[in-house]
């Protein structure tokens, strides 16, 4: 099942702060988080596993609540550069990365 | 390093007309393979997986099929193809017995079909 992601869509300027959050109705083994810009493939951020282990970006940071399933992405001092679709993407116990992503949250850094 | 090769860039095809994208990787061995489909704004869809040379597991019933035939290379493929079918065709791969691994996708394929 799909997992839900909140808010569809920010804007921010240049130097806030957002919160990205992702849901899932089932028990994940690991959360993964990718920006993609307007036609390009996703960038992978960050991985957050179940037990607590993170892997990914020094400036990007996230956490991962197992009993809640869900995952929050926190962008601090945003850049221009931090613009485009974040998409979470889950993984239950079994299947490794075969990973099943929400809708996306469009961010926007205006100057 | 390991790198992901996946073509045509774009494509428009008329409907009723074959599909056959092709993804190749490189610098690694028995990698997971995977080919996505992303709708205009929208999230990204798995349609098949496969772990091996041969092995191939749909997601979603569809018009499309996959094909691995080599050990790095993956495939898909439709007979004909409907206006449906149109999107960004994204191939990703992660490493074997990849758990809690990163997905790493190719440039994807706009295809348009007309």
């Amino acid at each position: 099942q799909q997992p839900v992601q909140s808010p569809q869509a920010v804007i921010l300027r240049e130097g806030e702060d957002a919160v990205i959050n992702c849901s899932s109705s089932k028990a994940l083994y690991s959360v993964h988080w990718y920006r993609q810009k307007h036609g390009e493939a996703p960038v992978f951020l960050m991985i957050l596993l179940k037990g607590g282990e993170q892997k990914g970006h020094e400036k990007i940071s996230a956490s991962f609540n197992e009993k809640k399933q869900q995952s929050s992405l926190y962008l601090t001092a945003s850049q221009l550069s931090y613009s485009g679709t974040y998409f979470c993407g889950t993984a239950p116990e079994t299947s490794g990365s075969r990973l099943t992503f929400g809708e996306g949250t469009q961010l926007t850094v205006n100057p | 390093s390991q790198t992901i090769h996946q073509w045509p860039a774009t494509l428009v095809q008329p409907v009723g007309s074959p599909l056959s994208l092709e993804c190749t990787v490189e610098g690694t061995s028995n990698p997971n393979l995977y080919w996505y489909r992303q709708a205009a704004g929208r999230g990204l869809q798995l349609l098949f997986y496969s772990v091996g040379i041969g092995q191939i597991s749909s997601e979603v019933p569809q018009n499309l099929s996959a094909s691995r035939p080599q050990d790095r290379q993956f495939i898909l493929s439709s007979k004909k193809l409907l206006l449906s079918d149109s999107g960004f065709y994204l191939c990703a791969w992660s490493p074997v017995g990849g758990r809690g691994t990163e997905a790493f996708f190719g440039q994807g394929t706009r295809l348009t079909v007309v």
